[in-house]
């Protein structure tokens, strides 16, 4: 456990509704990451955020995608208007130390 | 575009035998070098990091780096079935900033 919490942990949902997840990082990790995995691929980056403010995007992060981070603690990850393309494994990551990333446990999504 | 790349396997050995994970990548100034375990169905484990050229061992596993050939490898001694897993390796740019992933190698030890 790395002290890295995701919810939901699963999500089931139809084309075209929205969605939203939650991260729980770490209390004192100041820096937040957003990955997606689909099956068979490594986790691509998505999004992330240093307290509150979202430093980086992907080119993966399209209009439908909003990720948000107040005041610095949790994050949400908001997909609108759901794909089934967006089917995949979505992972939080939270950086103890200056170089490591330790992932929560996803929330996997299955757009019908 | 920076590409991380991996075998994707299955790489299969016995019980107790070393197993040898290999990766290579494209951006010369990628500055850190990750292994990631990955069990089916559950989320990337960060088992080590590298920053150096040279190995670097932890427990039954060692990182090795090559910088000038681009290369990253995994070596597993005494392997157990309970290593039988998806093993990832990722680099990032700079520290803090999005890693990148390559596919993921496939591991499987048979008891």
């Amino acid at each position: 456990d790395t002290g890295v919490s995701q919810n939901p942990r699963h999500k089931i949902t139809k084309r075209g509704q929205n969605v939203t997840f939650r991260c729980d990082p770490i209390s004192e990790h100041n820096r937040l990451y957003w990955y997606r995995q689909t099956l068979g691929q490594g986790p691509e980056f998505l999004t992330y955020f240093q307290n509150e403010a979202q430093l980086e995007k992907s080119r993966l992060l399209s209009d439908r995608f909003s990720a948000e981070r107040p005041k610095g603690s949790f994050s949400t990850l908001e997909i609108q208007r759901t794909e089934q393309g967006d089917s995949a494994m979505y992972l939080c990551a939270s950086r103890p130390a200056p170089d490591t990333q330790y992932f929560g446990p996803g929330t996997r999504l299955t757009v019908l | 575009q920076k590409e991380v790349e991996q075998n994707s396997g299955p790489l299969s050995v016995p019980e107790g035998a070393i197993a040898s994970l290999n990766c290579t990548y494209s951006d010369r100034g990628s500055q850190s070098f990750f292994w990631y375990r990955q069990y089916s169905g559950k989320s990337p484990e960060l088992i080590m990091f590298i920053y150096s050229n040279g190995d670097k061992e932890d427990g039954r596993f060692t990182a090795q780096l090559n910088k000038a050939s681009q290369y990253v490898s995994l070596l597993i001694r005494d392997s157990q079935p309970s290593d039988s897993a998806t093993y990832l390796c990722a680099v990032n740019e700079q520290a803090g900033t999005a890693l990148i992933f390559g596919k993921g190698t496939t591991l499987s030890v048979s008891s």
